[in-house]
């Protein structure tokens, strides 16, 4: 077990609603990526979060935001869901940006 | 063109066997490599890192060829329980982004 907790582990959402998605790093990790992994995909980068800043985004949109706190978890958030959003969200965490990520079991998210 | 590109598979083959996953990716100035292990609706898992002298771990050996942008995966004596997919990343100039494969899928049959 890598030590890296995500919540829920399911969820089922309306199109335009909106969702939070938790993850709790391991222990002594400052760092926290975000990755969205469509099914028969490889996960797609969304942002990472450093010492409680974003320290970089992939090519998703505003609606896609995020949040660490100062123990290091984080949350993301999605706006205005649409169908395409469904898929398994993982997050990873690392110590510093220069390590190896370790990931969350993750939350596969629905979008009906 | 896509930033890390791999054989999709899949791959079946017997116990015991050795198989050689391939992997090529477009940025040069990607710092870092990795073969991660995903099994079936499960996350990625860290295998292994790969470094430019090549490293081993048992049964695996990794290669990096960093002048033809060129990752490989060797698994040799294949066990059952190396079927899951081999997902090959690479992490970019500025330490922040993994950028994964779309992974090689492994059936390891009795």
């Amino acid at each position: 077990e890598t030590g890296v907790t995500q919540s829920p582990t399911h969820l089922i959402k309306t199109r335009g609603q909106q969702v939070t998605l938790r993850c709790s790093s391991q222990s002594g990790h400052n760092t926290v990526s975000w990755y969205q992994q469509a099914l028969g995909q490889g996960p797609q980068f969304i942002f990472q979060y450093y010492r409680e800043e974003e320290n970089g985004r992939g090519n998703f949109p505003p609606r896609f935001s995020g949040l660490q706190f100062p123990n290091y978890s984080s949350e993301l958030n999605v706006n205005a869901l649409e169908l395409d959003d469904s898929a398994l969200y993982l997050c990873a965490s690392s110590q510093d940006r220069q390590h190896e990520q370790y990931f969350g079991p993750g939350t596969r998210l629905t979008v009906t | 063109r896509k930033e890390v590109e791999q054989d999709p598979g899949p791959f079946n083959v017997p116990e015991g066997a050795t198989v050689a996953f391939n992997c090529t990716y477009s940025n040069s100035a990607s710092q870092s490599f990795f073969w991660y292990r995903q099994d079936c609706r499960k996350e990625p898992k860290l295998l292994m890192s790969v470094y430019s002298s090549g490293n081993e771990d048992g049964r695996f050996t990794a290669q990096l060829n960093r002048a033809s942008q060129y990752i490989s995966l060797l698994i040799r004596d294949s066990k059952l329980s190396d079927s899951a997919t081999y997902l090959c990343v690479v992490l970019d100039g500025s330490a922040r982004q993994l950028t994964f494969g779309s992974g090689t899928q492994l059936t390891v049959l009795p």
